[in-house]
């Protein structure tokens, strides 16, 4: 069964970093590219990054270019993505996916407010 | 970037109603479209993607179809565990963009 697990959401102030995870499992992890997307409290679901199988191809988001950093960890079949310069827009629940994406994780909460 | 309007923002219907969702692109994204339900507090859960491709797993009930610029979710006869919003998003190109959701909700 694919399982994906977010953890590293929280309360952040503002122009603080915060680095979210993402556990893998049921599936051979390092084949997949993964994707990040994100859902501000009441709105709809906004892209945030993609990185591909061999972290050779990485896309962003305009809104988080130059200050969110995507990486994986292929042997430990983990994704990140490390947040820095935290606005308050960037208050969301953050939700891993693989590929299409299919599937997706619960979600990780990250709330940027002084 | 890629705009994507979904159409209605809401719709009250009923059980056994049919039920059709549009999704129009600003630019041609041949069939690069999925089609997402989200139930409050939960991740998406993908339905269709290249447009018309049912995701296994999901009820014969829904189907998409579309290409270029206009798709089309149809839910057959709404069932009770379909009350819920559903997102477009086109996967043509980085950025990645969605719809604004449709909420299909209780008449």
């Amino acid at each position: 069964e694919v399982q994906l697990v977010e953890s590293g959401g929280g309360l952040v102030k503002p122009g603080g970093s915060l680095r979210l995870s993402c556990a893998a499992s049921g599936f051979t992890f390092s084949t997949y590219s993964m994707n990040w997307v994100r859902q501000a409290p009441g709105k709809g679901l906004e892209w945030v990054s993609s990185i591909n199988s061999r972290s050779t191809y990485i896309e962003y988001a305009g809104s988080v270019k130059g200050r969110f950093t995507v990486f994986r960890d292929n042997a430990k079949s983990s994704l990140y993505l490390q947040m820095n310069s935290l606005r308050a827009e960037d208050t969301a629940v953050y939700y891993c996916a693989r590929e299409g994406p299919d599937y997706w994780g619960q979600g990780t909460l990250v709330t940027v407010s002084s | 970037d890629i705009q994507m309007t979904q159409s209605p923002s809401t719709l009250s219907t009923s059980v056994g109603d049919r039920v059709t969702i549009t999704c129009r692109a600003n630019q041609s994204i041949s069939s690069w479209l999925a089609w997402y339900q989200q139930k409050p507090g939960k991740a998406p859960k993908l339905l269709i993607y290249k447009a018309s491709s049912l995701e296994g797993g999901v009820p014969s009930r829904f189907s998409g179809s579309g290409s270029g610029t206009e798709f089309i979710l149809t839910i057959s006869s709404l069932q009770p565990d379909d009350f819920a919003t559903y997102y477009c998003q086109q996967y043509n190109g980085y950025p990645w963009t969605f719809g604004q959701g449709t909420k299909v909700e209780i008449k």
